[in-house]
C-alpha cells in the first residue's frame, strides 16, 4: 500500500507570496493533519480535516488555511509569507483521527526568502 | 500548558547496548500515545504506540512504557544498531483532540561502531 505523498518537496518562495501544498493520503484513510517543524518550536499541528471538514485547528494565524477534497487529499495554503514560514511541513493520515496511528508524509520544505 | 517533554536532547550510545529514550507528559486526559523515529530528510515513521490501558507494549527490539502515576513515557531499543540513529519523538493525543498529536522536543540517539 502506497504511503503518503506530498508535494513539492521543495519550494523557495519570498516574503509576500503564497504558496499551495498538497498531501495525497494512505489509501482508505479519511483523516489529514497537517504540522509544521522548525528547529526552535519543533513539531507543532496546524490543522486536521476529515470528511472536507475541518474539525480541529491549531494556534496558527489565519494566513494558514487547507482544505480537503471527497477523495480525501488535502491541500494547505500559507499566504502572504513571512520569513518565519520557512519550516518542514508534514502532513500524516489516519483512518479517523480518534486515536489511531498517523502515518507522515516525507515533508515538504519550505523557504522563504 | 501543552507539552510533551523529553528528559535529553542527545543520547549516546554504544552499538550493541540497549537505549532508554523517556519522555514526560502533562496532559492527564492522554489516552493514546506514539513513538516516531526520524531520520534526517524524512518524515516521522511511527515505531510503536500504546492505549493509557496498558502499561507496556512489545515490537520488534522495542518495547515501550507508560507509567500513568508519574506521567512518564519511555523507549526502549534493544542491541541498537547504526540504523536506529536518528531523533525520537514522543506524542500524545486524546479522543477530544482529533486529529491533534502533541509532540515532545525529540532525542538524538547517536550510535557509536
Amino acid at each position: 500500500k502506497a504511503g503518503v505523498t506530498q508535494t513539492p518537496r521543495y519550494l523557495i518562495k519570498t516574503r509576500g507570496q503564497q504558496v499551495t501544498l498538497s498531501c495525497s493520503p494512505i489509501s482508505g484513510h479519511r483523516s489529514v493533519s497537517w504540522y509544521q517543524q522548525t528547529p526552535g518550536q519543533g513539531l507543532q499541528f496546524l490543522f486536521e480535516y476529515f470528511s472536507e471538514t475541518q474539525r480541529n485547528k491549531g494556534n496558527f494565524p489565519g494566513r494558514f488555511s487547507g482544505r480537503q477534497f471527497s477523495n480525501s487529499r488535502s491541500e494547505m495554503n500559507v499566504s502572504t509569507l513571512e520569513l518565519g514560514d520557512s519550516a518542514l511541513y508534514l502532513c500524516a493520515s489516519s483512518w479517523s483521527g480518534y486515536t489511531d496511528t498517523q502515518y507522515f508524509g516525507p515533508g515538504t520544505r519550505l523557504t522563504v526568502l | 500548558g501543552e507539552s510533551v517533554g523529553l528528559h535529553l536532547p542527545t543520547l549516546s550510545v554504544q552499538e550493541g547496548d540497549n537505549s532508554i529514550i523517556n519522555c514526560a507528559y502533562s496532559n492527564s486526559a492522554s489516552d493514546y500515545f506514539i513513538w516516531y523515529k526520524q531520520e534526517s530528510g524524512k518524515g516521522p515513521q511511527f515505531i510503536i504506540d500504546i492505549r493509557s490501558n496498558m502499561d507496556k507494549r512489545q515490537g520488534q527490539r522495542v518495547t515501550v512504557l507508560l507509567n500513568k502515576t508519574v506521567k512518564h513515557l519511555s523507549l526502549q531499543i534493544a542491541a541498537t544498531q547504526p540504523g536506529d540513529s536518528a531523533v525520537y519523538f514522543c506524542a500524545e493525543t486524546d479522543t477530544s483532540n482529533t486529529g491533534k498529536l502533541i509532540f515532545g522536543q525529540g532525542t538524538t540517539l547517536q550510535v557509536k561502531p
